[in-house]
């Protein structure tokens, strides 16, 4: 079956840039999404087809996909962007797959 | 504005049934695919199952097919999931999504808590 890999933390000093990276066989030809989910809260798209932001998300977050890996990056991370992050794709099939999850820790 | 609603959870004994529906407002429901996602305690997201905005097509996951069926009313704007034959590990928050492009979800419900135990 296919995977979406993540690591399970990165940490990014705020004001610095995090990377949030998704590895999967081939996932460049697909297209990536990204969701934000605070604790207790509903997750929240914030790239979707690899690079576009949803209206209402900061310029900070951006998106890019090559290869086998898609990565999410927050420039000027802020505390409000500690959250776990999820990648998204799907295969043609209509198999829908999520990353096991990223949290991001701003200290 | 979009809003998804989540309601029909509760507290089922393993191998019995739930129906879960999903109330969409603020958008036009019969234009769009829809997801059915879930979130077992501490642990990340699973998609469940898509249903396409005319029902013409449905995807499951492996996890659950065969068990639940997703399914749609677009004269009441409404999304459901029947759950059959529940086991413990489908306890978890489930939560309908919107599709925007290419299967991703543009807006999320609050969710609603499915907890499988005797």
């Amino acid at each position: 079956s296919y995977d979406l890999t993540q690591l399970p933390s990165v940490s990014v000093s705020p004001g610095q840039t995090a990377s949030i990276t998704c590895s999967g066989d081939g996932l460049g030809d697909k297209f990536a999404s990204w969701y934000q989910q605070r604790p207790g809260r509903s997750p929240v798209q914030v790239i979707y087809q690899d690079t576009k932001r949803p209206s209402g998300i900061p310029e900070r977050f951006s998106g890019s996909n090559s290869g086998d890996t898609a990565t999410l990056t927050i420039s000027g991370t802020q505390a409000m962007d500690e959250a776990d992050y999820y990648c998204q794709a799907w295969d043609r099939s209509g198999y829908v797959l999520f990353g096991g999850g990223t949290k991001l820790t701003v200290l | 504005q979009v809003q998804l609603v989540e309601s029909g959870g509760g507290v089922v004994q393993p191998g019995r049934s739930l129906r879960l529906s999903c109330a969409a407002s603020g958008f036009t429901f019969r234009s769009h695919g829809m997801h059915w996602v879930r979130q077992a305690p501490g642990k990340g997201l699973e998609w469940v199952a898509f249903i396409s905005y005319d029902s013409t097509n449905t995807y499951y996951a492996d996890s659950v097919k065969g068990r639940v069926t997703i399914s749609r009313d677009n004269s009441e704007n409404t999304l459901y999931l029947q759950m059959n034959s529940l086991r413990p590990e489908d306890t978890a928050v489930y939560y309908c999504a919107k599709v925007l492009y290419d299967f991703s979800m543009d807006v999320w419900g609050q969710g609603t808590t499915v907890t499988v135990s005797s």
